[in-house]
């Protein structure tokens, strides 16, 4: 069974710009989470997409928002790029909720 | 709010040394614990989980944790480390009412000298 996929890999954006990033999860898995990693701050939940629907949100500004489609991929996008926001930004998906998730390789968002 | 605390942040051991890394988390309920590892240049890989049952979970690898309720610790350990066990390790607790969001210790980077 394939895992959780990320696209892109690498991405460079500028302050200001915004920019999307896709998770597909592993077949069959219906949650979605998605996590930021910085060398600062570590791993931090920002929000888990079930059945197309937002069930928690981490504390992130607005400028961070997801969603999910209806055959469980999700997307994240970030508004209005601010340098504090390169970091590597992780997909998890489970099969339901309070399930272990399995994590993709990640997105790597260099603002500059 | 959940927290989950890990001690070491760095710790270099000699193979065939054996490990404990501490983890200590804060929450009010009943939780789900884990260990995640993140081997160089890959991506976060499950080790071990507990959900309920024997508190003595073992895991991939060789690995093994207890979860330890009355001092809300689930520490990780390994009788005999390798060289391959180099990583980040992340010890990361989610509540029963908590959905999916898990919390994540601050990591602990291993590294094992040949």
């Amino acid at each position: 069974k394939a895992g959780v996929t990320q696209t892109p890999r690498y991405l460079i954006k500028t302050r200001g710009q915004q920019v999307t990033l896709s998770c597909s999860p592993i077949s069959g898995h219906r949650s979605v989470s998605w996590y930021q990693q910085t060398p600062g701050q570590g791993l931090q939940f920002l929000f888990e997409y079930f059945s197309e629907t937002q069930r928690n949100k981490g504390n992130f500004p607005g400028r961070f928002s997801g969603r999910q489609f209806s055959n469980s991929r999700s997307e994240m996008n970030v508004s209005t790029l601010e340098l504090g926001d390169s970091a590597l930004y992780l997909c998890a998906s489970s099969y339901r909720q309070a399930e272990t998730q399995y994590f993709g390789p990640g997105t790597r968002l260099l603002v500059l | 709010a959940q927290s989950v605390s890990q001690h070491n942040h760095h710790v270099i051991l000699s193979e065939a040394a054996s490990l404990e890394l501490g983890c200590n988390y804060s929450y009010g309920g009943t939780v789900n614990l884990f260990w995640y590892v993140q081997y160089p240049g890959q991506h976060l890989q499950l080790l071990l989980k507990y959900f309920s049952g024997d508190p003595l979970v073992k895991g991939i690898k060789g690995f093994e944790a207890e979860f330890i309720k009355s001092k809300f610790s689930f520490n990780l350990r390994k009788p005999s480390v390798q060289w391959s066990d180099t990583a980040e390790y992340f010890c990361a607790v989610t509540g029963n009412n908590a959905g999916n969001m898990l919390t994540f210790g601050g990591g602990t980077r291993l590294m094992v000298k040949p």
